[in-house]
Formats: structure tokens, C-alpha cells, sequence
């Protein structure tokens, strides 16, 4: 059973427009979150992201919200830009470090011009 | 430049033929790891290390080895490969201490098909 789920395997918007990719979890143990980007031939690599004891983090354009009593998360990106066009992954661990991270299957994002 | 080297990006080998991907980082970091990720699950850990001698199963150890002789260098072995570890191979590493929510950094994956 998977307990980080990015349902929406692909989302498509349009340049300009704001990017919402989502996460769920089910094992209430973990308290850090993280965001990874993939480009295709390269590695993860990190994005943005928070802990438990926080609902929000901002990075410049990136900013993920946690809900810890419905065990969600979600990227906002804004404005979405040709170059975000990639895959987002979700992952989370237990504890105050990220030495075991649980990855979601990751979420396809397509910018449109 | 910082940066974590996987070496064979690509390879195609057969059934029972022993092959080791290498991984190799340069920025000190003690801990390293292991993932692979197949279709709609994700990456799944491997093995990690906290630090050199040190070693622990992830997920899904099954059928690899590794070994952490030294700092920078944290090979895979699959000393029997079979058909179900055609799979992308991710080598990551991070540095540990004060501030453990450090992020892991990745290679650029091998790309391994085992026929």
C-alpha cells in the first residue's frame, strides 16, 4: 500500500496561469515533506520543502501548503513558466531527517505556451 | 562543480552476469543512498549508508549488495541480475550533522535492462 499518492499522473496549464500539483499521505508519522523536479536523462532535484510544524513554505515562485489533518500537501506554482514543464515528486519521511524518504509516483506537469 | 557520478548511465546484460554501477559524489557528504524507480511507484530505496562501514537495507534490498570503503564512493552490486531489476537506478547523497534536513542530491540514473 502506498502511503504517498500523487493521483493525478499528468496535469496540463497554461503558461502564465497558476500550477497546483497534489499529495496525499497516510502514515501520520511523517512530519517532513519535500518537492523534487525531474527532467527526463537527469536526477531528482530538490525543490522546496516543510515541516509538520509549519502549514506553509515560499520560495519565490514555489509554495507548498500542508494540511496536516487531512494529510495533504500541495505545490502552488506561480506564474508557471515553460521551464516547469517537468515531473514533480512528492516525498516524505519520519523524524527529523530525510535518510528514509517515501516517494509518491510523481505527477507529469506540461506548460502550454 | 558539486555533483553525484553514475557510471554506466545505460547497460544491457543478461541473467546471472554479476555487474556493479558505481556512484560517486565530491562534497564530503557521509550519507549515501540507493533507489530505484519503475512505473508508477515512485523510487523505492535500495540501501543507504550513514557513513564509510556503515550500511542499511531500505525497502527493497532484495538481490543487491553494496559496500561504503570510502567516503565518496558507494557501489551497487547485483551479483545475480534478473529480468526483475530492469529499472532506473538512482545514487543520491547528503550531507549529515546539524542541520539533517539537508537535502539529498541525485545522479543522472542508470539505466539498467536485464534480458
Amino acid at each position: 500500500d502506498q502511503q504517498v499518492k500523487q493521483n493525478s499522473p499528468s496535469l496540463s496549464v497554461q503558461e502564465g496561469r497558476i500550477s497546483i500539483l497534489n499529495c496525499d499521505y497516510t502514515n501520520s508519522m511523517f512530519d517532513y515533506f519535500l518537492w523534487y523536479k525531474k527532467y527526463p536523462a537527469e536526477g531528482p532535484t530538490f525543490l522546496i520543502s516543510i515541516s509538520s510544524i509549519k502549514d506553509k513554505n515560499e520560495d519565490g515562485r514555489f509554495t507548498v501548503f500542508l494540511n496536516k489533518s487531512a494529510k495533504h500537501l500541495s505545490l502552488h506554482i506561480v506564474p508557471s513558466q515553460p521551464g516547469d514543464s517537468a515531473v514533480y515528486f512528492c516525498a516524505a519521511s519520519a523524524g527529523d531527517s530525510n535518510y528514509q524518504l517515501i516517494w509518491g509516483a510523481g505527477t507529469k506537469l506540461i506548460i502550454k505556451p | 562543480e558539486a555533483q553525484v557520478t553514475q557510471n554506466p548511465r545505460y547497460l544491457i546484460t543478461v541473467t546471472g552476469k554479476k555487474l556493479t554501477v558505481t556512484c560517486s559524489q565530491n562534497m564530503n557528504h557521509e550519507y549515501m543512498s540507493w533507489y530505484r524507480q519503475d512505473p508508477g511507484l515512485g523510487l523505492r530505496q535500495i540501501y543507504y549508508s550513514m557513513n564509510v562501514e556503515v550500511t542499511d537495507k531500505g525497502d527493497v534490498p532484495e538481490g543487491y549488495k553494496v559496500s561504503r570503503k570510502e567516503k565518496r564512493n558507494f557501489p551497487l552490486i547485483l551479483e545475480s541480475p534478473s529480468p526483475n531489476q530492469t529499472s532506473l537506478y538512482f545514487c543520491a547523497s547528503k550531507q549529515n550533522g546539524v542541520s539533517s534536513n539537508q537535502p539529498q542530491h541525485f545522479g543522472d540514473g542508470t539505466r539498467l535492462s536485464i534480458l
